[in-house]
């Protein structure tokens, strides 16, 4: 069975810390991707990835970095985390080539205090 | 950029109605998916459209290219089916999808 999987379930982390949210897929997708979620704002895309090494923003890079060293993993960075940060973090990969096709991460709620 | 408007909002049915979610976008798409989204956060994709209708179980999808309208029908629902469910419209580049707000239904027994 494919899989996205992202390291933590949930997370409470402190304002100023560096944080780091992992997502793995077995997929072999050339795309991978990262989403915030929020009540009535819904999933908004912040970084995404289409090969090793390349990252692209999204809507809503601010606060956030990535980086793609190999290609089933694609880490989010938070520099120092902020409680605006609160948020369910969702992972996602997608194969290139027309096939539209994305499978999701369980996602990470990350709390902030 | 695409803009994904879902209708309702929020919906409460009782056990065994028929179920119709709505989603319609403003530009052309390659390609519109269905996600269900349970209590806890995981996210399943249950269809991706690019044209006409597919069908899994109780669950169908429709798509309307020309009137960039597309719906989710649930038949004989049923209480597991309560979860939140989102469209999600993906355009001709590699920027990942645009989503809508997600509908949130409640089958009550």
């Amino acid at each position: 069975d494919v899989k996205v999987t992202q390291s933590s379930r949930y997370l409470v982390k402190r304002t100023g810390e560096k944080v780091f949210l992992e997502c793995v897929q077995d997929m072999d997708h050339e795309n991978m991707f990262w989403y915030r979620q929020d009540p009535g704002l819904g999933l908004r895309l912040i970084y995404f990835s289409y090969d090793v090494k390349m990252k692209e923003k999204g809507d809503i890079p601010e606060g956030y970095s990535v980086s793609r060293e190999k290609k089933e993993r694609f880490s989010l960075i938070l520099e120092s985390a902020s409680t605006n940060q609160t948020s369910m973090y969702l992972c996602a990969s997608s194969t290139g080539g027309g096939d539209y096709g994305y499978t999701f991460g369980s996602g990470t709620r990350l709390t902030v205090v | 950029k695409n803009e994904v408007e879902q209708s309702p909002q929020n919906l409460t049915a009782q056990e065994g109605e028929f179920i119709t979610i709505n989603c319609s976008y403003s530009v052309g798409i390659s390609a519109l998916h269905w996600l269900q989204q349970h209590p806890g956060g995981g996210i399943v994709s249950l269809f991706m459209l690019s044209s006409g209708k597919k069908k899994h179980g109780r669950l169908i999808a429709t798509i309307n290219i020309q009137e960039k309208h597309s719906s989710l029908h649930i038949t004989a629902s049923h209480p597991r089916d309560s979860a939140v469910y989102i469209c999600a419209a993906l355009g001709g580049g590699a920027d990942g999808l645009t989503f809508g707000k997600g509908t949130h239904l409640i089958i009550q027994p």
